[in-house]
């Protein structure tokens, strides 16, 4: 089945501080999700991206399909950037792999 | 907004009880999913269903059966629980998947299961 490899597992900012967090799948995927765990651990999805660049405010997320990798950019980190997040893939079918997740901490 | 309902958000069970896990999606989404989710092993798929009356194994059925009646309400059982399920189980649905589109998925707020 797809590995989905996410790096890097911790990440440490000072409020205000860009960062970026990077997801590479073993194989081709056309599902791609990016998803945020906060600290009560409720998962909120925050972009389906198979291929191209969305954006969503201060996040913004580019996956490059035919190198089987996707990149999520946080700008202007806030202390409620805190948390989790995850990269899942899948086929056409809709169940998704996951990735054991980057934890940020932004320390105001 | 997509509301997926998890019924119990802490539940303490004893091995060998039987268990159920309920969950109510209130989009009319074909697709529903139940994951859990352990410390070091991130989320894992356990069954999955496009339809009702309809599932599919994920990565880690053993131990578990689905029920999907009608289409919002997916339910998850432990047959006879054991310590080893102890986990946090999230439930998740999403629309039918059509022409190579998918669409995303919405997570519930989960149920954190001990099992004693």
């Amino acid at each position: 089945g797809i590995q989905v490899e996410q790096s890097p597992p911790d990440l440490i900012l000072q409020e205000g501080a860009n960062s970026t967090l990077r997801c590479n799948f073993s194989d081709s995927v056309n599902n791609l999700q990016w998803f945020h765990q906060n600290p009560w651990g409720q998962l909120i999805n925050l972009f389906y991206i198979p291929s191209g660049t969305k954006q969503n405010g201060r996040l913004s997320a580019t996956t490059v399909a035919t190198e089987r990798y996707s990149l999520l950019y946080i700008s202007s980190s806030q202390t409620t950037d805190s948390g989790v997040y995850f990269c899942a893939g899948g086929g056409s079918q809709g169940n998704l792999i996951f990735g054991k997740g980057t934890k940020l901490s932004v320390k105001p | 907004d997509v509301k997926v309902t998890q019924s119990s958000r802490y539940l303490v069970k004893r091995t060998g009880e039987k268990v159920f896990l309920e969950c109510v999606q209130d989009m009319d989404h074909e697709n529903m999913f139940w994951y859990r989710q352990d410390p070091g092993l991130g989320l894992r798929l356990i069954y999955f269903s496009y339809d009702v009356k309809m599932k599919e194994k994920g990565d880690i059925p053993e131990g578990y059966s689905v029920s999907r009646e009608k289409k919002e309400r997916f339910s998850l059982i432990l047959e006879s629980a054991s310590t080893n399920q102890t986990s946090m189980y999230l439930c998740a649905s999403s629309l039918e998947g059509i022409g190579g589109y998918n669409s995303p998925l919405h997570f519930g707020n989960g149920t954190r299961l001990t099992v004693t």
